[in-house]
């Protein structure tokens, strides 16, 4: 079955401008999570979202939102775009969620490559 | 402060050989953990997960370890290949979150 689908793959953008990156999971998983990946502060829990409802949140500014579709896509938004927000920014599916009663396995995307110039 | 370490940003070992690879954590009561490869520019990759009542777990040519009372992991590839050679990355559930290590890069030498 097709993997997890992140568009688009890379992407420049200019300082105080947004982005929106879309994320399509694994197909009947329900929850999606997205985290930004640097070199300086590895991998970050950016947020999760389950069945259209975010169900946890990273330690991100308000600038950083997203939603989950009623297909279980999803899309991230960053907004008034800073240069430290250049990164990878990775999406990942799984059945349930990462919640301690569920340890499942979570499958990343590809992700996108974001500059900010 | 919570805290996750892993021993080394990077290790080098010889073909053939076993890689060890430690996870540390700190001021965390993780109810499982997750070991994850991750190659340059690509989405990391699930291994092995461990749950906090076990005490090892085996897949192939991997092993992880659990020690509660140490607050560690420890994971090792036996019989190693240039083509282990990746970044690999520890990570702990608890609660509702999920958090990842810094990351070890492996690299195996012909």
């Amino acid at each position: 079955k097709a993997g997890v689908t992140q568009t688009p793959r890379y992407l420049i953008k200019t300082r105080g401008q947004q982005v929106t990156l879309s994320c399509s999971p694994i197909s009947g998983h329900r929850s999606v999570s997205w985290y930004q990946q640097t070199p300086g502060q590895g991998l970050q829990f950016l947020f999760e979202y389950f069945s259209e409802t975010q169900r946890n949140k990273g330690n991100f500014p308000g600038r950083f939102s997203g939603r989950q579709f009623s297909n279980s896509r999803s899309e991230m938004n960053v907004s008034t775009l800073e240069l430290g927000d250049s990164a990878l920014y990775l999406c990942a599916s799984s059945l349930g969620g990462t919640g301690t009663l569920s340890g499942n396995t979570i499958y990343f995307g590809e992700g996108s490559w974001l500059t900010v110039v | 402060s919570q805290k996750i370490e892993q021993n080394s940003e990077a290790l080098n070992i010889q073909e053939g050989k076993t890689a060890t690879l430690t996870c540390n954590y700190t001021n965390y009561s993780p109810a499982y953990l997750q070991w994850y490869r991750q190659d340059p520019g690509r989405g990391p990759v699930f291994l092995l997960l461990i749950r906090e009542n076990e005490k090892e777990k085996r897949k192939e040519r991997l092993k992880v370890t659990f020690d509660t009372t140490l607050k560690q992991s420890l994971f090792h590839i036996t019989a190693s290949q240039p083509a282990d050679s990746a970044t690999y990355l520890c990570a702990l559930g608890y609660g509702q979150n999920f958090v990842f290590g810094p990351g070890t890069r492996l690299s195996v030498l012909p």
